[in-house]
């Protein structure tokens, strides 16, 4: 059984405040890590694709980064806004399949 | 807007019937994915197609359930039968390239009574 792992499953953060959250996958057969933002009644918003060991990536005021070798990712957002409020999904690309394994997501509110 | 397109966006179909669920990709995209997400569940991967061919459909339930996408027009997956535990929401994704970041439409959600 391949699974995608996130925690928290969901968390308060006061506005302003800054906050993080992980994924873990499997590491072995690993192709590519896929971070989401899904808010409620829209479609998954692609933020992040992820391939290499040690992989950083900045969009605004949200970074990810990568170990494949132990299998885990964080997704940290700097100075939360309440447009922050989602749910925010990792899925793995992996396994030999060519869709994407998710995790259940991190669902994140923002308390003004 | 050249995103993802799905409809219906909801549809009720009652036990035995069938259910048929369009996806049009972003334009230039030929690469499409289908997921499902069960009550309470994420999302789980079912079939990856590119024009005229499945490429993986090893998330696919081994009966009832069909994809195709052809040389012209949208992407359809079809359910034959439906049963009440077919009841879910239905995404499609489109993709640039296999490993690409996946562009997702809006759902179809279908209600089986």
């Amino acid at each position: 059984i391949l699974n995608v792992e996130q925690s928290p499953q969901s968390l308060h953060v006061q506005e302003g405040d800054s906050t993080n959250f992980t994924c873990s996958f499997p590491s072995s057969n690993f192709y590519a890590l896929h971070w989401y933002r899904w808010e409620t009644a829209k479609s998954p918003e692609a933020l992040f694709v992820m391939t290499l060991n040690g992989d950083e990536k900045k969009k605004g005021r949200i970074s990810a980064t990568l170990n494949t070798k132990e299998g885990y990712s964080y997704l940290y957002i700097k100075g939360s806004q309440p447009e922050d409020s989602a749910t925010y999904l990792c899925a793995w690309g992996g396994g030999g399949a060519d869709g994407l394994t998710f995790g259940k997501g991190t669902h994140l509110i923002i308390q003004p | 807007n050249a995103g993802v397109m799905q409809n219906p966006r909801h549809l009720v179909r009652r036990r035995g019937q069938e259910a048929r669920l369009r996806c049009s990709p972003m334009k230039g995209h030929s690469h499409v994915y289908w997921y499902r997400q069960l009550p309470e569940e994420g999302l789980k991967f079912m079939v990856y197609l590119q024009k005229e061919n499945i490429i993986d459909e090893s998330g696919m339930p081994k009966e009832r359930f069909s994809a195709e996408f052809p040389k012209e027009g949208p992407s359809i997956l079809r359910i034959q039968q439906v049963v009440r535990g077919d009841s879910a929401a239905y995404f499609c994704a489109s993709s640039l390239r296999v490993g690409h970041e996946q562009y997702f439409g809006p759902g179809t959600r279908l209600t089986v009574t």
